[in-house]
Order: structure tokens, then sequence, then C-alpha cells
């Protein structure tokens, strides 16, 4: 089976600009969550989606926001970029409830001057 | 206190020692538990997950469950310098956070030849 899959794998962007990130998951997968990847907070999760609904959200301002396809791709938007925002953003797929484990693509590197 | 802490690292091993793990948690009823590895400029891939108390063996490495001690661990017996990378714990706390990941920093591992 061919792996998570996400795109583009580096962006750069300024400040107040917005940005689109895309992510297809692993063919089965219908569980598709994002997390932000920092040296100083570490892996902290966004955002999660099931069936074409967000099951669980993290703590995260609004100007994050994703969404997920029919066929389990999913996007995820951030909106008036700062520079904080600057991480590697990775997308992970997994079954149902993940209790068998989530599978990460190769991640966005963002990039906010 | 963070839900999810793990050795504050780093550790070096000698090539063909035992490499030992730990990460303790927040105890909130049900639980799954992940050790994931992520080298230097890569995504985490997942090692294994263990649900129940006791040991579980996969190849060189085992992971061990003490629920009432609330740690979990993972062993890497003969290490290879191959195995220096940072390893994650994560916590997938019940049924209603299914895809929501709590990780832990990571340790960082270096295995020398």
């Amino acid at each position: 089976k061919a792996g998570v899959t996400q795109t583009p794998r580096y962006l750069i962007k300024t400040r107040g600009q917005q940005v689109t990130l895309s992510c297809s998951p692993i063919s089965g997968h219908r569980s598709v969550s994002w997390y932000q990847q920092t040296p100083g907070q570490g892996l902290q999760f966004l955002f999660e989606y099931f069936s074409e609904t967000q099951r669980n959200k993290g703590n995260f301002p609004g100007r994050f926001s994703g969404r997920q396809f029919s066929n389990s791709r999913s996007e995820m938007n951030v909106s008036t970029l700062e520079l904080g925002d600057s991480a590697l953003y990775l997308c992970a797929s997994g079954t149902s409830g993940g209790h068998l484990g989530q599978y990460f693509g190769p991640g966005t590197r963002l990039t906010v001057l | 206190q963070k839900e999810v802490e793990q050795n504050s690292g780093p550790l070096s091993v000698p090539e063909g020692a035992i490499a030992s793990l730990n990460c303790t948690y927040s105890d909130r009823g049900s639980q799954s538990f992940f050790w994931y590895r992520q080298y230097s400029g890569k995504s985490p891939e997942l090692i294994m997950f263990i649900y129940s108390n006791g040991d579980k063996e996969d190849g060189r490495f085992t992971a061990q469950l003490n629920k009432a001690s609330q740690y979990v661990s993972l062993l890497i017996r003969d290490s290879q310098p191959s195995d220096s990378a940072t390893y994650l714990c994560a916590v997938i706390w019940d049924d209603t956070n299914a895809g929501k990941s709590t990780f832990g920093d990571g340790t960082t591992l270096t295995v020398k030849p």
C-alpha cells in the first residue's frame, strides 16, 4: 500500500497570508489527524477527521481549520499567518479508533517570514 | 504536569547494549500506548503499540506496560547505530479521543559503534 502523502513538502509564506496543506491517507484509512511539530512544543494535536466529520480538536486558534473529503483526503488551512506558525505540519492516518497506531506522512515544512 | 512525560535524555548506549526508554502518563481511564521512532529530519514511524499490562515483544523491541505505576517503557535489545533516533511515547486516552494521540517530548537515543 502506498503511504500517507502530503503536499507541498515545503512552503514559504509571509505574515498575514493564508496557506492550504493537503494530505492523502493510506488507502482504507478513514481517520486523518493533523499535528504541528516545533522544537519548543513538540508534537501538538491540531484536529482529527473521520468520515468527513471533525471528531476532535486541539487547543489552536480558529485560524487553523480543516476539512475532509469523501475520498478521505484532507486539507488544513491556516489563515492570517503569524511568525509562530512556522513549523512542520504532519498528517497521520489510521483506522477508525486510532488504536492500532497512526501512520505519518513526510510533513509540510512551513516557514513564515 | 504534562500528561505524557519521557526521560529527558539524551541517552547514549554502546552498540550491542540494551537501551531502555521510559514514559509516564496521567491516568484518565482506558488508554492505548504507542512508541514511535523519528529520525532527524523525518516524520515519526510507528514501532509498536500495547494495551494490556505486561510485555509485548516484536523482534529486538519490547514494550512494557505497568498500569498500576502508570508507566510504559521500550527496551531495544542489541542496539545498533541505526537505532539512533528520537523515540516518542504516545497515548490515546479513550474512544472519545480516537485519532488524537498525545505525545511526550521524546528521548533522543545515540548508539555508539
